[in-house]
């Protein structure tokens, strides 16, 4: 199946840093990404729609200004927290849409802000 | 508004038994397609089946099966020869067709015992 990577893994910023996330499509090119967030033991809540050559497409409630989202090409959309804080914690996950109706997810983001 | 809603937070099963986990949703539409996706302690997400709302015939996967009642907007996961790999949250989601959007319910948490 379609491969969604993200890196990294995990990070630990101090707080008023900003920290990049990175989303790939490694196998397919992908027009449409997502990115989730997900609080422990909760569900995926959709921050944003990222369309690749344009700008993304935000949930109501979430800061579009904190969250810088670039879908530069075919295969990578970014998102960036900026001047991140202890309440930015949490997990993140991309997606990538491919076709019609479906979605391959990356592995997801662990951000912990000290 | 589109909801999914997952009215079972959590959910044991023996080894080798039957589940049924519940997923109830609300929509106006007609066209669209619902999914159930499995998130293990990596917190992968990983598709486990799909269904068209046009079709009537219920989608099967191998132990993975579908009761998808259109009618009445449910759409349960009944997982046969429960494994102890299928200890997982569970997500029931719902994606408008022609729509870059889903939505994912609370989730259940499934533990299978030996």
């Amino acid at each position: 199946g379609a491969v969604v990577s993200q890196h990294p893994s995990r990070v630990i910023c101090k707080s008023g840093t900003s920290v990049k996330i990175e989303c790939r499509s490694l196998d397919f090119q992908a027009t449409t990404m997502f990115w989730y967030r997900q609080f422990p033991k909760q569900s995926l809540m959709l921050m944003a729609t990222s369309n690749e050559g344009s700008k993304a497409t935000y949930e109501q409630g979430v800061e579009k200004d904190k969250f810088l989202i670039n879908h530069a090409s075919l295969t990578l959309s970014t998102l960036t927290v900026t001047s991140a804080h202890p309440e930015d914690s949490s997990f993140y996950i991309c997606s990538a849409r491919l076709g019609y109706n479906e979605q391959f997810f990356g592995p997801g983001t662990r951000l912990t802000v000290l | 508004a589109q909801t999914v809603t997952q009215s079972q937070p959590e959910m044991s099963v023996q080894e080798a038994e039957t589940v049924t986990l519940s997923c109830t949703y609300d929509t106006s539409e007609n066209n669209y397609y619902l999914f159930w996706y499995k998130q293990p302690p990596s917190r992968q997400m990983i598709l486990v089946i799909r269904q068209e709302a046009y079709k009537q015939q219920n989608a099967t996967e191998n132990r993975f099966s579908v009761n998808f009642q259109k009618a009445a907007k449910s759409f349960s996961l009944k997982i046969s020869d429960s494994q102890l790999g299928d200890t997982a949250m569970y997500f029931c989601a719902y994606l408008l067709y022609n729509f870059n959007k889903f939505y994912f319910g609370s989730g259940t948490k499934l533990n299978v015992k030996p």
